[in-house]
């Protein structure tokens, strides 16, 4: 029944290591985003894609790689993970741009 | 960038008690929307606005479109203990633009029972 999933929940890693985060929704929708929450609880999006069309890829570095191999799917893979990674890792949806986005719980990723 | 401001940042107050929080922008928005984020879990929609003066109700919340449509408030009657989290309003440019939402800062709710 869960609407937009993650995993995994706590990923533990070492500076300079390459992990992965994936993100499946079954609502249906057709636009899926990622957003990063840091210590302070801002968010803020950084890529979002469409049909499986990347639309929204805001400054982030490019040692972030989304891939949506499906409308029902974003990965998000990060090479060369540093300390400023540390954050926690929001996948939503929405149907259609600019309408109703629903979060999955969240990847909690601590780079030591 | 663009910038919401949200306020207060954080709220204690006795539970029973009416709370009320905005959100300001320095630029229009098509689209407002109310979160709410409980520790360890993904903010969950509250409320959504697509209208300039637009008021609308979701049991004891109530959020508002400002007519300017630079800002937005959100309401709640008779605060209860399970009110406790963190409030976000978020703005769009609707479906003409990417779909991007814009967040504030959040406002924290603390509530004593």
């Amino acid at each position: 029944d869960t609407a937009v999933s993650q995993t995994p929940k706590y990923l533990v890693t070492q500076m300079g290591n390459d992990k992965s985060i994936k993100c499946e929704q079954n609502l249906g929708h057709d636009t899926m985003y990622w957003y990063k929450q840091d210590s302070k609880k801002f968010l803020k999006i950084m890529f979002s894609y469409n049909n499986k069309e990347l639309i929204i890829n805001e400054t982030v570095p490019n040692r972030f790689s989304p891939k949506s191999p499906d409308k029902a799917h974003l990965n998000l893979h990060i090479n060369s993970l540093e300390l400023g990674d540390s954050a926690v890792y929001f996948c939503a949806s929405s149907q259609g741009r600019g309408n109703e986005q629903f979060f999955g719980p969240g990847t909690r990723l601590t780079v030591l | 960038g663009q910038q919401l401001n949200q306020s207060p940042q954080s709220m204690f107050i006795q539970e029973g008690e009416d709370v009320s929080m905005n959100c300001t922008s320095s630029s229009i928005f098509n689209t407002w929307l109310w979160y709410k984020q409980d520790p360890g879990e993904g903010p969950v929609l509250l409320i959504a606005l697509y209208k300039a003066g637009e008021l609308t109700s979701n049991g004891r919340l109530t959020a508002q479109f400002g007519i300017t449509r630079k800002d937005s408030f959100l309401n709640i009657s008779a605060s209860i203990p399970s009110d406790v989290g963190i409030y976000f309003c978020a703005g769009s440019h609707g479906s003409s633009n990417t779909g991007k939402l814009i967040f504030g800062q959040g406002t924290t709710l603390q509530v004593k029972p």
